[in-house]
């Protein structure tokens, strides 16, 4: 059953520390999202590539989140330095975009999501 | 820029009450459409979706949605809920560009 993969599923850090968070894609998809969900503000696109090219993270507080596509089976969100405020729950999404026009239908999947709490 | 609107941001129903929620979007091309639910505790999953053909479309759990183009609208339906229903209900539509946008979410809860 394929499925998108996020580690860690939690973590609890120090502000000031350097936090990564890892998505593995399902096998095929070539389109990844970074969403971050708080009860204040719902849910956010913080950014998204396609054939592994960051489209757009304008979403992103640039001065301390950074996004990554190293390579296709595995995206990183990466904050240093991390704040309390960055507590949240990130959600990585995959899909399917066959010629850059659009999904035509395909859905997008998400992780289970990385619990993160910044004390 | 797309845009996608959930007027409902709370709701709150007793079992066996029938459900609408609203979504509108604003965009002027040719759409897909979701609704996507989160159970607490969860990630989000899809419930259903249209791409094309016939406007009423179902999906798990006896839910549908009607896509109704000149309203630019894709309400959620169900006859009669359960208390499992309870979660946080997601629109989303995507377009031509290869960007997913979300309406602000509809959280139900169902009293048994």
């Amino acid at each position: 059953d394929a499925r998108v993969t996020q580690t860690p599923r939690h973590k609890v850090t120090e502000m000031g520390q350097e936090v990564t968070m890892r998505c593995q894609p399902i096998l095929g998809h070539n389109t990844v999202f970074w969403y971050r969900q708080t009860m204040m503000q719902g849910l956010e696109l913080l950014a998204y590539f396609r054939n592994r090219a960051p489209l757009d993270d304008s979403g992103m507080p640039k001065d301390r989140f950074s996004a990554e596509m190293p390579d296709a089976t595995l995206a990183t969100l990466k904050i240093q330095p991390s704040e309390p405020r960055d507590s949240a729950v990130y959600f990585c999404a995959s899909g399917l975009s066959p010629d850059g026009t659009g999904f035509s239908g395909n859905t997008i999947y998400f992780g289970e999501g990385s619990w993160l709490t910044v004390v | 820029a797309q845009s996608v609107s959930q007027h409902n941001h709370h709701v709150i129903l007793s079992e066996a009450a029938s459900l609408e929620l609203g979504c509108n979007y604003s965009y002027g091309g040719t759409v897909n459409l979701f609704w996507y639910v989160q159970y607490p505790g969860q990630h989000l999953q899809l419930l259903l979706k249209y791409f094309s053909g016939d406007p009423l479309v179902k999906g798990i759990k006896g839910f549908e949605a009607e896509f109704i183009k000149s309203k630019f609208s894709f309400n959620l339906r169900k006859p009669s809920v359960q208390w499992s229903d309870t979660a946080e209900y997601f629109c989303a539509v995507a377009g031509t560009g290869n960007q997913f946008y979300f309406g602000t979410g509809t959280s139900l809860t169902v009293i048994p």
